[in-house]
């Protein structure tokens, strides 16, 4: 399978606790992005890198959010201190970019489900 | 920052009809939309999607239409089968630099047999 993927798909966890989430993207991709997604929503960006770097990030992600790529390859989300209001689903998606072909085009992985008791 | 509507919220056709999903967008730098497919407990899967210097793409049974002028764009879904029950959503991205797309709320098609 060539697509996108994510690991874990789900993840219930107590409020405080740290929670890692990773994103796999198509292999000749060199943008990835990272959104989250609540009932009846649709996703909300949070963060993107080219390769290795982190060009932009949402007001929506707090200090307690934080995310690298440190290859240009996989990527991970850590969220520190989780708060039940964190419970959503967290999207990873990958597009050419800069490197050719229909670079705007965003294909997303089957999201990582965080439920915080 | 842009801002997408999207309208129905929920649709529900018979099995056969044709379904019509509606969007409207606000930034006029805004040159590319796609749509996604959403089924439950899964993440979105592009459908279509179309560029600002084109009005109309069809891909069989889907097309999407675009109007710059109005700022709102369309996906049509024709002989809709059981199948297709899912959330759609329609997005608008800007043509250069990050190309973060704003997404509608999406729209609850509901294909009965």
């Amino acid at each position: 399978d060539t697509g996108v993927s994510q690991d874990p798909r789900h993840k219930i966890t107590k409020r405080g606790q740290n929670v890692t989430f990773r994103c796999d993207p198509i292999s000749e991709h060199n943008r990835l992005y990272w959104y989250r997604q609540t009932l009846g929503q649709g996703p909300e960006f949070l963060t993107y890198f080219q390769n290795e770097a982190q060009l932009e990030k949402s007001r929506l992600l707090s200090d307690r959010f934080s995310a690298e790529r440190p290859k240009g390859s996989f990527s991970t989300l850590e969220i520190q201190r989780t708060e039940q209001g964190d419970s959503a689903m967290y999207l990873c998606a990958s597009s050419p970019g800069t490197s050719g072909g229909a670079r705007e085009t965003q294909y997303f992985g089957p999201g990582t489900r965080l439920l915080v008791l | 920052g842009e801002n997408v509507e999207q309208h129905p919220s929920t649709l529900s056709v018979q099995e056969g009809d044709s379904a019509v999903i509606k969007c409207t967008y606000s930034d006029s730098a805004s040159n590319y939309f796609p749509w996604y497919k959403q089924e439950l407990g899964k993440g979105p899967q592009l459908i279509i999607d179309i560029r600002s210097n084109v009005g109309e793409k069809k891909d069989q049974r889907i097309a999407v239409t675009l109007n710059k002028t109005a700022k709102h764009f369309s996906l049509h879904i024709t002989e809709t089968q059981p199948e297709d029950s899912a959330v759609y959503f329609c997005a608008a991205s800007p043509s250069g630099g990050s190309y973060i797309p704003t997404f509608g709320r999406g729209t609850s098609l509901i294909v009965h047999p």
